[in-house]
């Protein structure tokens, strides 16, 4: 069964050092979604693809936190310089669409820790 | 602003039992979708079941039945003959234009 794959899966790194993460969606899946979720709360939409384009990035914090899909299929989100307050897991799913009521297929996350 | 409010912190359920996690939620429009999702231990989140706000039926897939109440904005999850594998945390979520996550609620199943 096809899976959304992120890499790493734990990640610890110290403060104002810069990270990144990866994740290849579902194959043929055109809608690529971040998220962040601290613990003990729900996930967060950081930031929505379609193909290439970034459609959603409102709750992205753009003075530290980018995303790029350069090809429309793999998608690397990046945080520089990392903060205390970033540590969180990362989320990664992806979908066929962009419709509302389309179901979303998420990675295992990357755990990310920062001292 | 749409919020998605899951009360239960933690719930727990005997085997082969019944149990009802709630949700309720906020929104001043009128076409969205509700979800439940399932997320194991360390293991990636999965869709349990969603609901089109337009149907009035309520959705069921196996042993996983919802109760929506679109007047109170009211979307709880029952789960009949409770497994051991159903164990998790489960979260509630709404999608219109945005994508909104309850906090979850942690459900354990005692054998």
């Amino acid at each position: 069964e096809a899976e959304v794959a992120q890499s790493p899966r734990y990640k610890i790194t110290e403060k104002s050092q810069a990270v990144a993460f990866w994740c290849d969606p579902i194959s043929g899946h055109a809608t690529l979604y971040w998220y962040r979720q601290i613990l003990g709360q729900g996930p967060e939409l950081l930031v929505q693809f379609q193909d290439e384009s970034v459609v959603d990035d409102s709750q992205l914090p753009k003075d530290r936190f980018s995303a790029e899909r350069l090809k429309g299929v793999d998608s690397t989100l990046k945080i520089q310089p990392a903060e205390l307050g970033d540590s969180a897991m990362y989320l990664c799913a992806s979908s066929l669409g962009r419709q509302v009521g389309i179901i979303q297929y998420f990675g295992a996350g990357t755990r990310l820790s920062v001292l | 602003a749409q919020t998605v409010t899951q009360s239960q912190p933690e719930m727990s359920v005997q085997e082969a039992e019944t149990v009802t996690l709630s949700c309720t939620y906020d929104t001043s429009e009128s076409d969205y979708y509700l979800f439940w999702y399932k997320q194991p231990p360390s293991r990636q989140m999965i869709l349990v079941i969603r609901q089109e706000a337009y149907k009035q039926q309520n959705a069921t897939e196996n042993r996983f039945s919802v109760n929506f109440q679109k007047a109170a904005k009211s979307f709880s999850l029952k789960i009949s003959d409770s497994q051991l594998g159903d164990a998790a945390m489960y979260f509630c979520a709404y999608r219109s234009n945005q994508f909104y996550f309850g906090t979850g609620t942690s459900l354990t199943v005692i054998p």
